[in-house]
């Protein structure tokens, strides 16, 4: 059964610094994704990391992903209030179409 | 370009009474997911269907929890005899397909069910 683990849950920063969320998975995965949650809305894809080594970078946000370590990290640089929200990791593979997703890591960045 | 419409966005249902959710999904897309999401939690998977088909419905309870996706219509997610543990948001999904360029699936706004 494939499992997902972020961690930090709970990430309180000031602006200008940066940080690392990580995601451990327990089995092979297909593919590994990340998404952002405002509270109570939906979820907006970020990035979908499909092959060991891949990195993407959009504007301060940067994914990666290790399958060998099974292990992805979302870096935030300079990090800004307005990336506040909480952040999951989702892992699909084993066979399975549905995405099983971390527990999500709520971020406050504070001015 | 619409995206995944869900709907009702919010429903508050009394214990024992029937909850429908509806899920339209993008246009062009026939796989559909759905999710549940507790407070404080992730989304966990409950149902993977195509047209007229239920594909994977491992995540779903096994008692009073039902989903469809007609050759036409939304998909339904149905919860008959809802308990106060029902309370939670219900992403639905889409998705293309399965193969290259097609799996990434697209999320809808939510249904948040509260039972009082």
């Amino acid at each position: 059964e494939l499992k997902v683990e972020q961690n930090p849950l709970f990430l309180s920063m000031q602006e200008g610094k940066n940080y690392t969320i990580y995601c451990n998975y327990s089995t092979t995965s297909d593919r590994l994704y990340w998404y952002r949650q405002d509270p109570g809305k939906s979820l907006e894809s970020l990035f979908v990391l499909l092959s060991n080594g891949a990195v993407k970078q959009e504007g301060r946000l940067m994914a990666s992903l290790d399958t060998k370590a099974r292990l992805s990290t979302l870096h935030i640089t300079a990090a800004v209030h307005d990336l506040s929200a909480t952040y999951f990791c989702a892992a699909q593979g084993g066979g399975a179409d549905g995405l099983t997703f971390g527990k999500g890591t709520h971020l406050i960045i504070q001015p | 370009n619409a995206g995944v419409m869900q709907n009702p966005r919010h429903l508050v249902r009394r214990r024992g009474q029937e909850a429908r959710l509806r899920c339209s999904p993008m246009k062009g897309h026939s796989h559909v997911y759905w999710y549940r999401q507790l407070p404080e939690e992730g989304l966990k998977f409950m149902v993977y269907l195509q047209k007229e088909n239920i594909i994977d419905e491992s995540g779903m309870p096994k008692e009073r929890f039902s989903a469809e996706f007609p050759k036409e219509g939304p998909s339904i997610l149905r919860i008959q005899q809802v308990v106060r543990g029902d309370s939670a948001a219900y992403f639905c999904a889409s998705s293309l397909g399965r193969g290259q360029g097609r799996y990434e699936q697209y999320f809808g706004p939510g249904t948040r069910l509260t039972v009082t």
